[in-house]
């Protein structure tokens, strides 16, 4: 069963702007992961924010965490067209599982 | 090692054939995951590895699909008497047992015909 979800399931940007996605999940958490995919196929780790952490910050990646409202968002400032891909959240229910969510598609327009 | 390897890449089978998937997940990883990707889908979880520990296989959607790990390091998923349902692209990815910065393999497109 999937854990985490995510809004909006699609988003077109032009570059330049911002892309936020959010994820939202419904047990506690020791930790959520936002991942990035190519292409269908493997998945490559972003960001881990930990569930004592508020916000963390990557580059261009902005993630927060919301423990009380069960949820986190993911903003890519600045977006590319490098950047058009599905990002999932990911959490870990049951302390060392990972499960996902069904993916924002994102596009960057150039 | 250099990553989390997966075989094959592609597999066509026709339906009623059983199949196996191979993932070699990174050298010293103790922690070993199965998903199931549909087309344009997220990921379903299907079976979690933890060291010496039984594993999780309550994603495992039915009867017919299995999976071992043999030596704590390469796993085999197998899924009998396949179905049409069944195409998708399974992945593969290790921890070091911390869930926590997941490798993934490159995935197998299994299409049962």
């Amino acid at each position: 069963s999937q854990q985490g979800e995510e809004d909006p399931q699609a988003l077109s940007i032009q570059e330049g702007e911002n892309a936020t996605m959010n994820c939202s999940y419904k047990t506690s958490i020791n930790n959520l992961q936002w991942y990035r995919q190519n292409s269908g196929r493997g998945l490559v780790h972003l960001i881990l924010i930990r569930s004592n952490e508020r916000e963390k910050h990557s580059g261009r990646l902005r993630v927060t965490l919301d423990t009380s409202k069960k949820s986190s968002s993911l903003l890519i400032t600045a977006s590319r067209a490098a950047d058009t891909a599905s990002y999932f959240c990911a959490t870990d229910p049951g302390g060392n599982d990972m499960r996902f969510g069904a993916g924002t598609r994102l596009t960057v327009k150039p | 090692g250099a990553g989390v390897s997966q075989s094959p890449s592609n597999k066509v089978t026709e339906k009623g054939k059983d199949v196996e998937l191979r993932c070699d997940p990174i050298s010293g990883h103790t922690a070993l995951y199965w998903y199931r990707q549909s087309l344009g889908q997220g990921l379903e979880f299907l079976i979690y590895f933890q060291g010496n520990s039984a594993p999780d296989k309550s994603g495992l959607p039915s009867d017919r699909f299995s999976a071992e790990r043999t030596g704590g390091s390469v796993s085999t998923l197998t899924i009998q008497r396949t179905q049409q349902e069944d195409s998708a692209v399974y992945l593969c990815a290790s921890t070091d047992g911390l869930a926590i910065k997941a490798y993934f393999g490159p995935g197998t497109r299994l299409t049962v015909t």
